[in-house]
């Protein structure tokens, strides 16, 4: 079936490094793709997402584009904040029995960033 | 409401006894999901809503568990005879309708522990 795979965590960064988190899926067919975020202490939000090829998600200074060629979808932001110390989850979607949208996702990566 | 609601936030339950958590959907989503977190498995896939009716129930982990919808709004995941493994945080998320391109909106979860 289908899988998503990301990079292990715990990541550590200093206030205003830059931040990759990698995520490559595995999938029949072409998935959408998201990154969700699980702040401490609140449910999972949509951060960004891109439904096809080459497209590019963005949200909060947050950027991941959508490779088809590697199957990818790597998370990056140019300067992180303490703020955006959360769990960061890849996942991707599939079409269920009778419609409906199964996500499918990664193992989480804890971000921790300091001054 | 403004987002989905769960309740109870918290259960702490005695191996053996049923379990009810509820689900309160974003009012005019017609699909209805829910997911379970747990710290072996990660995020898991349980069940389908489209209105009442539930055409993918293939994450439901044993036939202890079921749900069920009404009026296509308010959902209930009923856990019979729990068991320590069944201690997890189970999330209901919905959408606008169960297309891949509509976003997925999770409530805060209810976390539960069977002692």
């Amino acid at each position: 079936g289908d899988s998503v795979t990301q990079m292990e965590g715990p990541v550590t960064l200093s206030e205003e490094a830059f931040l990759t988190i990698n995520c490559t899926y595995t999938a029949t067919g072409y998935p959408s793709l998201f990154w969700y975020v699980q702040y401490p202490g609140e449910g999972l939000q949509l951060l960004l997402k891109a439904t096809k090829a080459d497209d590019k998600g963005s949200n909060k200074g947050f950027e991941a584009t959508y490779r088809k060629e590697t199957t990818s979808f790597h998370l990056e932001k140019g300067s992180v904040q303490v703020s955006d110390s959360a769990v960061y989850f890849c996942a991707l979607s599939e079409v269920l029995t009778g419609g409906g949208n199964k996500l499918t996702f990664g193992t989480g990566t804890q971000l921790k960033v300091e001054l | 409401g403004a987002g989905v609601s769960q309740s109870p936030s918290n259960k702490v339950t005695e191996k053996g006894k049923d379990v009810e958590l509820r689900c309160d959907p974003i009012s005019g989503h017609t699909a209805l999901y829910w997911y379970r977190q747990s710290l072996g498995q990660g995020l898991e896939f349980l069940i389908y809503f489209q209105g009442n009716s539930a055409p993918d129930k293939s994450g439901l982990p044993s036939d202890r568990f079921s749900a069920e919808r009404t009026g296509g709004s308010v959902s209930t995941l009923t856990i019979q005879r729990t068991q320590q493994e069944d201690s997890a945080v189970y999330l209901c998320a919905s959408s606008l309708q169960g297309s891949p391109g509509n976003t997925i909106y999770f409530g805060e979860g209810s976390w539960l522990t069977v002692v």
